[in-house]
C-alpha cells in the first residue's frame, strides 16, 4: 500500500541551527503539508503546498520556516535558526485532491525534532 | 469556541466489546470533511475514516463507522469487537469549507482495550 514517508525519523540539533525535514508523498497525489505535534498536544496545522507553491499556512508559520519541492517528489521543510520551542513531531501529509473533498489524507510516521 | 471538541480524555473498553468516542463540532460552512485518526504509542498518526457533510451514509470501514448526525454536529467513531491493538490516541479532525485545505484536530481520547 503506498505511504507517505518521512526522514529522519529523529534529529537532535542545538538551538540556532537550521533543520531539513524530508517527506515523500505517495505518488499520485497533488496536495502536501506539514503538521506539528508539540508532546502531549494537540496536532496543528502548519503549511498546505500545491502547484509548487504555499496554498495556506498558520500563523506558526512565520519567516523561520520555509517548505519546497525541489524534484518533484521530496517536499522539504526547513526551519531556520531552531528554537527550543520548536521541539516537536512533525508530519507530513498528502492527499490526491483538497478542499472538503479531499477524502483521505494520508500522514507520515513523523520526524521528531529536538532543539538543545 | 472549539471548532473539534472530544470531551473524553480517556476510555476503557473490554476487548471484543464496542466503544464510542465522541466528537462534536462547530461550523457554519455547509461543506467540511470529517476524519478520525489513530495515533499508537509509536506517533505515527493512521487515517482511520472519513465523512463528507453532503454524504447520506455514515461511512465505515472495517471495524470502525462513523456515526454522523448532522443537526447535532456529532461525528462519532465506533469501534466495534475492540483489539488490544487498538489501544492508542484517537483524534478527530474537520476541514471546513472550500477556501481551505487545513484540518483542525481535537485534543484526542486515548483508548485502552483490556483483556
Amino acid at each position: 500500500e503506498p505511504e507517505v514517508t518521512q526522514t529522519p525519523s529523529h534529529q537532535v540539533t542545538q538551538m540556532g541551527q537550521e533543520v531539513i525535514l524530508r517527506c515523500v508523498p505517495i505518488s499520485n497525489h497533488l496536495y502536501f503539508y506539514w503538521y506539528r505535534q508539540i508532546l502531549g498536544q494537540k496536532v496543528e496545522f502548519l503549511v498546505s503546498f500545491y502547484n509548487n507553491e504555499i496554498s495556506e499556512k498558520s500563523e506558526i508559520f512565520d519567516d523561520q520556516f520555509s517548505v519546497e519541492r525541489p524534484d518533484g517528489s521530496n517536499f522539504t521543510l526547513k526551519i531556520r535558526s531552531t528554537k527550543l520551542e520548536d521541539s516537536a513531531m512533525y508530519f507530513c501529509a498528502s492527499s490526491l485532491a483538497g478542499g472538503p473533498s479531499t477524502g483521505e489524507l494520508f500522514f507520515g510516521e513523523g520526524s521528531r525534532l529536538t532543539v538543545l | 469556541a472549539q471548532k473539534i471538541t472530544q470531551t473524553q480524555p480517556g476510555m476503557f473498553v473490554q476487548e471484543k466489546e464496542a466503544v464510542t468516542l465522541d466528537c462534536t463540532y462547530d461550523t457554519s460552512d455547509q461543506s467540511y470533511g470529517l476524519f478520525w485518526y489513530k495515533q499508537p504509542s509509536s506517533g505515527e498518526m493512521i487515517f482511520l475514516i472519513y465523512q463528507g457533510s453532503y454524504d447520506e451514509q455514515n461511512a465505515t470501514e472495517g471495524r470502525y463507522s462513523l456515526n454522523f448526525q448532522k443537526a447535532r454536529k456529532s461525528a462519532n467513531l465506533v469501534i466495534s469487537a475492540s483489539q488490544l491493538g487498538d489501544s492508542a490516541m484517537y483524534f478527530c479532525a474537520m476541514r471546513e469549507g472550500y477556501n481551505t485545505d487545513k484540518l483542525i484536530f481535537g485534543t484526542g481520547t486515548r483508548l485502552q482495550v483490556f483483556p
